[in-house]
């Protein structure tokens, strides 16, 4: 089936700062979306980019379907952005998430 | 408006006891899926409903069951509860297969 990987597993920013996550998989798509889990468990919807790119507020995505793979930029981070974000590609009429990257933002 | 539901937040069973689990999908939406997520985890597809009927199913033990209502709601059943059972439990709705999943805030088993 397919494979989903994140990176970095673990990411500690001082508030203000920018980072890039990103998702790699290991067969073509017709569906990818970035999700953030809060601390008490609720998958939050952050997008839904099978390509392309995408801006939400200080939040933007790209996915180059060709290559396999996804990045999400947050920038000017705030501690509320702490959690973990999961990327989760659709596999069949499954989604297929990666492991996670864990934000740490600290004021 | 009103967003997906599930019921209940928490539960605490012991070995070999059943479980059932209920999630209200989106407004105008016919599909369900079930996820379970264990502790340190992504989810991991458990099935997926799609117009009352099963739609596809992940790596699971037929003691794992479901089912899904005409207003597509569903439930999700476990037999036969082991340790291993205890995790988050999510349900996600769309409009059909490859739209955009919406999921609940799950429900925490944990297993005794």
């Amino acid at each position: 089936g397919i494979q989903v990987e994140q990176s970095p597993p673990d990411l500690i920013l001082q508030e203000g700062a920018n980072s890039t996550l990103r998702c790699n998989f290991s067969d073509s798509v017709n569906n990818l979306q970035w999700f953030h889990q809060n601390p008490w468990g609720q998958l939050i919807n952050l997008f839904y980019i099978p390509s392309g790119t995408k801006q939400n507020g200080r939040l933007s995505a790209t996915t180059v379907a060709t290559e396999r793979y996804s990045l999400l930029y947050i920038s000017s981070s705030q501690t509320t952005d702490s959690g973990v974000y999961f990327c989760a590609v659709e596999g069949g009429n499954k989604l297929v998430f990666g492991a996670g990257t864990i934000l740490r933002v600290k004021s | 408006e009103t967003g997906v539901t599930q019921s209940p937040t928490h539960l605490i069973k012991t070995r070999g006891q059943q479980v059932t689990l209920r999630c209200s999908s989106q407004s105008g939406h016919n599909t369900v899926s079930w996820y379970q997520q264990a502790l340190g985890q992504g989810p991991q597809f458990i099935f997926q409903y799609y117009r009352e009927e099963e739609n596809g199913r992940g790596n699971f033990p037929p003691r794992f069951s479901g089912l899904q209502f005409p207003n597509y709601s569903s439930e999700l059943n476990v037999n036969a509860l082991e340790l291993d059972d205890s995790a988050l439990y999510l349900c996600a709705s769309s409009l059909g297969w490859g739209e955009t999943q919406y999921f609940g805030p799950g429900t925490r088993l944990l297993v005794l």
